[in-house]
C-alpha cells in the first residue's frame, strides 16, 4: 500500500542551526502538507503546497520556515535557524487532487529536538 | 477563528463498554476526519464526513456529523484494548478542491481496560 515516507525519524540539533527535514509524498498526490505537533498536544498545520507554490500558510509558518519539491519525488521543510520552541514531531501529508473530501495520508513523522 | 472543541480528553472505559466522543467546531464546515494516533506513531485515516447527516462505521467505531450543529460524534460500541489510542478530529476550513488547511481538535486520549 502506497504510504508517506520521511526522513529522518528522529533529529537532534542545535539552536541556531539549519535543519532540513524530507518527506516523499505519495507518488500520484499532488498536494502537500507539513504539520507539527507539540509533545502532548494537538496538530497544528504548517503550510500547504500545489502546483509548485505555496497555497496556504499558517501564522507558526514565519520567515524561518520554507518548503520546497527540488525533484519529483521529494518536499523538504528547512528551517533556517531553529529555537529551542521549535522542538516538536513534524507531519508530512499528501491527497489526490480534484473533489471536496479527498482525505491527507500522513507519514510516520520526524521528531524533532533543538538542544 | 476556527476552533475544533473535543470532549472528554480523556477516557478510560472497560472493555465491553460502549461510549461517545464528541467534536464540536465553531465555524461553517462540511468536512470532517477522524483520526487516530497510537503513541510514538502517526495519524491514521479512520473517517472522512462529507455531508450533514453522513454515518459511517468500521468495525466497533461509528462516526457521524451534524452539520447544523457542528457536532460530530464518534461512538464507540463494546469496546476492546486494541482500541486504546488517541483520536482526533479535524475539520477542513476550505471550501471546493482538495482537503486544505485542517483544523484539529486536541484529540482524546482513550484507555480500554480488562
Amino acid at each position: 500500500e502506497p504510504e508517506v515516507t520521511q526522513t529522518p525519524s528522529h533529529q537532534v540539533t542545535q539552536m541556531g542551526q539549519e535543519v532540513i527535514l524530507r518527506c516523499v509524498p505519495i507518488s500520484n498526490h499532488l498536494y502537500f502538507y507539513w504539520y507539527r505537533q507539540i509533545l502532548g498536544q494537538k496538530v497544528e498545520f504548517l503550510v500547504s503546497f500545489y502546483n509548485n507554490e505555496i497555497s496556504e500558510k499558517s501564522e507558526i509558518f514565519d520567515d524561518q520556515f520554507s518548503v520546497e519539491r527540488p525533484d519529483g519525488s521529494n518536499f523538504t521543510l528547512k528551517i533556517r535557524s531553529t529555537k529551542l520552541e521549535d522542538s516538536a514531531m513534524y507531519f508530512c501529508a499528501s491527497s489526490r487532487a480534484g473533489g471536496g473530501g479527498t482525505e491527507a495520508f500522513f507519514g510516520q513523522g520526524t521528531r524533532l529536538t533543538v538542544v | 477563528e476556527l476552533k475544533v472543541e473535543q470532549n472528554p480528553l480523556f477516557l478510560s472505559m472497560q472493555e465491553g463498554k460502549n461510549y461517545t466522543i464528541y467534536c464540536n467546531y465553531s465555524t461553517t464546515s462540511d468536512r470532517l476526519y477522524w483520526y487516530r494516533q497510537d503513541p510514538g506513531k502517526s495519524l491514521e485515516s479512520l473517517f472522512v464526513l462529507l455531508s450533514n447527516g453522513a454515518v459511517k462505521q468500521e468495525g466497533r467505531l461509528m462516526a457521524s456529523l451534524d452539520t447544523k450543529a457542528r457536532l460530530s460524534t464518534l461512538h464507540i460500541t463494546a469496546a476492546v484494548h486494541d482500541l486504546s489510542a488517541t483520536y482526533f478530529c479535524a475539520v477542513d476550513v476550505k471550501r471546493g478542491g482538495s482537503q486544505g488547511n485542517l483544523i484539529f481538535g486536541k484529540g482524546t486520549k482513550l484507555s480500554v481496560k480488562p
